[in-house]
């Protein structure tokens, strides 16, 4: 079946560091991907997404690559501020069906002054 | 910005009892899911409605679950009969299309339940 693996939190950094989470995934066909951003309290909000092979999704300076050679779509951000500190998602989804969306665990990143 | 709005954010119950929890989705919305997180564990989807009928539901999803568009703003979660096992955070979601892509899906803040 479909799946997303993500890397284990929290993720402590500093203020202005780089920030990377690692997901991959492994699908049957070609999904499009996602990563959910949850501050605490509130409900998942999409951050980003691309829907094909090489697409790079982008927003508020984070980005991911799909790369379905190494079936991957890392989250980076180059410069992490406080107001990031947040659980975020990688998923997966494909159209048909009721577009069920796969989620990972989750990812708990904690930026600190 | 319009956004999905779910109650109660809390909601306490005994093992056995009905519960119903409650969304509104987006408005011009016409796409529906429901997914649950227990703590620590991965966000799992639970069902996806569509023109007033089921479109696909999980192994999750049995005989005691059930789903609900009583008028033209709600979408209702219904438990029979709570287990200590439905204990979660449960989620909302509305999506405005089936586009070619995987479409958007803006989720509700969660409702979380413990069951007693």
């Amino acid at each position: 079946g479909n799946s997303v693996t993500q890397m284990e939190g929290p993720v402590t950094l500093s203020e202005e560091a780089f920030l990377t989470i690692n997901c991959t995934y492994t699908a049957t066909g070609y999904p499009s991907l996602f990563w959910y951003v949850q501050y605490p309290g509130e409900g998942l909000q999409l951050l980003l997404k691309a829907t094909k092979a090489d697409d790079k999704g982008s927003n508020k300076g984070f980005e991911a690559t799909y790369r379905k050679e190494t079936t991957s779509f890392h989250l980076e951000k180059g410069s992490v501020q406080v107001s990031d500190s947040a659980v975020y998602f990688c998923a997966l989804g494909f159209t048909g069906g009721g577009n069920k969306l796969t989620f990972g665990t989750g990812t708990q990143l904690k930026v600190e002054l | 910005e319009p956004e999905v709005t779910q109650t109660p954010s809390h909601q306490v119950t005994q093992m056995g009892q009905e519960v119903i929890l409650r969304c509104v989705p987006i408005s011009n919305h016409l796409y529906f899911y429901w997914y649950r997180q227990i703590l620590g564990q991965k966000v799992e989807f639970l069902v996806s409605f569509y023109n007033n009928e089921i479109s696909e539901k999980s192994e999750i999803f049995d005989d005691q679950f059930s789903v609900e568009r009583p008028d033209g703003s709600n979408f209702t979660l219904k438990i029979r009969s709570t287990k200590l096992e439905d204990s979660a955070m449960y989620f909302c979601a509305s999506s405005a299309s089936r586009s070619r892509a995987a479409p958007e899906q803006y989720f509700g803040p969660g409702t979380r339940l413990t069951v007693t």
